[in-house]
């Protein structure tokens, strides 16, 4: 299973944006980039996901480096519902393969 | 439309004991997936269900087992409770065509916190 490297914990400002970043430098060339996040006391929910272009959704944009060895999810205005922790999963193929969880990022947003 | 529904939604067990936790698919899915999630880690891949047959399984042992329906809801079963299975399982339904079809996604349920006594 490919791995991600995210960072353990970021804080933001409400209102500002928000850039979450993931390496991801083992990528083969068919796997695709998701963005889960985990609100507290819920389940995971999809926010985005990419091959090789930048995506933009109503949740958030995702830009993926040239090189496809890391990636960022960018928020362009966090909200204290953004607050939550977010997931960055490679996967072989469609959205239906099995999703290999790190520890993620816990987002804070201050108000 | 409902989402992915599980129940219950708590439960408390003793060592020893089994336990059998439920899932129904969001509308017009046919892929179940369930996760054990311990606290403070990401959840983790069980097993995906797809055609009533387990189609993928993670790193557990034969004491985690599961069953589908022919209206693609799902069990997940696990026997000789230990302490460190307590943790929130989740399921996750999505649809065997998202192999192909990358637009589609997993959608959680709300999951089941399990606690081992």
């Amino acid at each position: 299973d490919a791995k991600t490297t995210q960072p353990n914990s970021m804080e933001s400002n409400e209102e500002e944006p928000v850039h979450l970043p993931c390496n991801h430098s083992t990528i083969s060339g068919t796997d695709y980039i998701h963005w889960y996040r985990q609100l507290p006391s819920q389940g995971p929910e999809y926010v985005i996901h990419g091959l090789t272009s930048n995506v933009n959704n109503r949740m958030a944009s995702l830009a993926i480096a040239e090189d496809r060895k890391s990636s960022t999810l960018i928020l362009h205005r966090a909200t204290l519902r953004d607050a939550a922790v977010y997931y960055c999963i490679l996967t072989p193929g469609g959205g239906s393969e099995k999703l290999v969880f790190g520890k993620g990022t816990k987002l804070t947003v201050n108000p | 439309d409902a989402g992915v529904t599980q129940s219950p939604t708590h439960l408390i067990k003793t060592r020893g004991q089994q336990v059998t936790l439920r899932c129904s698919p969001k509308s017009g899915h046919d892929t179940v997936s369930w996760y054990q999630q311990a606290l403070g880690q990401g959840p983790q891949f069980i097993f995906q269900y797809y055609e009533e047959e387990e189609r993928q399984r993670g790193n557990f042992p034969d004491r985690f087992s599961g069953h589908q329906f022919p209206n693609y809801s799902s069990e997940l079963n696990v026997n000789a409770l230990l302490l460190g299975d307590s943790a929130l399982y989740l399921c996750a339904s999505s649809s065997m065509a998202g192999i192909w079809d990358i637009t589609d996604t997993q959608y959680f349920g709300p999951g089941t916190r399990l606690t081992v006594l």
